[in-house]
């Protein structure tokens, strides 16, 4: 089965900073890869997604991720963190299901906190 | 747009009770999933619809834990003779087929099981 591990349970930064955030998976295929972001009490937003094609893959809110297939990894990237970027950051690797659907298997998270 | 709603936003039952939670999917999007968010086991695939049958149900954790769809639209996670370790937020996904790792998530439902 496929797993997905950041090493990183907490990270803190400064505002203006910059940012990264580790994602390592273990997946046989190709692997389709995301990045949500949690902020308190709300849902998960998908901030990019990884397919296929150019290995770099830019997001919403400034992100930009790298998929380098030698490393099994899907790092997260800021080139400047804002206070409001503060949250927890989830990696997920997407996986084909019965009935043509498709499950994501989470990491277990990375909670973000900016020093002003 | 509408996005993924669900209710109520927060449940405390007592140990033994069932409770239902909603899901309400954004309009056209015929595929739902429910997820679960506890301390102890992250965030974890529970069920998966495709319009109103659930192909996939492989991540359901036991026989107490039952969901339904109904109109290819609104679904109810069931959970019968609440557990404490039923406690955790469970979120809803919904997407289009076609686009079916474009998942969007709904806030969430926080049970409490005391």
């Amino acid at each position: 089965a496929q797993s997905v591990t950041q090493p990183d349970i907490h990270i803190t930064v400064s505002e203006g900073a910059s940012l990264e955030l580790r994602c390592n998976y273990s997946y046989g295929a190709t692997p389709y890869l995301f990045w949500y972001v949690q902020s308190p009490g709300q849902g998960l937003q998908l901030l990019l997604k990884y397919f296929s094609g150019d290995t770099l893959v830019q997001g919403i809110k400034g992100f930009e991720a790298e998929f380098k297939r030698s490393q099994s990894s899907f790092n997260l990237r800021k080139p400047s963190v804002h206070w409001s970027d503060a949250a927890e950051y989830f990696c997920a690797v997407g996986e084909g299901l019965t009935g043509g659907g498709n499950k994501l298997t989470f990491g277990t998270g990375t909670q973000l906190k900016v020093e002003l | 747009g509408a996005g993924v709603s669900q209710s109520p936003s927060n449940k405390v039952t007592e140990k033994g009770k069932d409770v239902e939670l909603r899901c309400d999917p954004i309009s056209g999007h015929t595929a739902l999933y429910w997820y679960r968010q506890s301390l102890g086991q992250g965030l974890e695939f529970l069920i998966y619809f495709q319009g109103n049958s659930a192909p996939d149900k492989s991540g359901l954790p036991s026989d107490r834990f039952s969901a339904e769809r109904t109109g290819g639209s609104v679904s109810t996670l069931t959970i019968q003779r609440t557990q404490q370790e039923d406690s955790a937020v469970y979120l809803c996904a919904s997407s289009l087929k076609t686009r079916s790792y474009e998942q969007y998530f709904g806030p969430g439902t926080r049970l409490t099981v005391t």
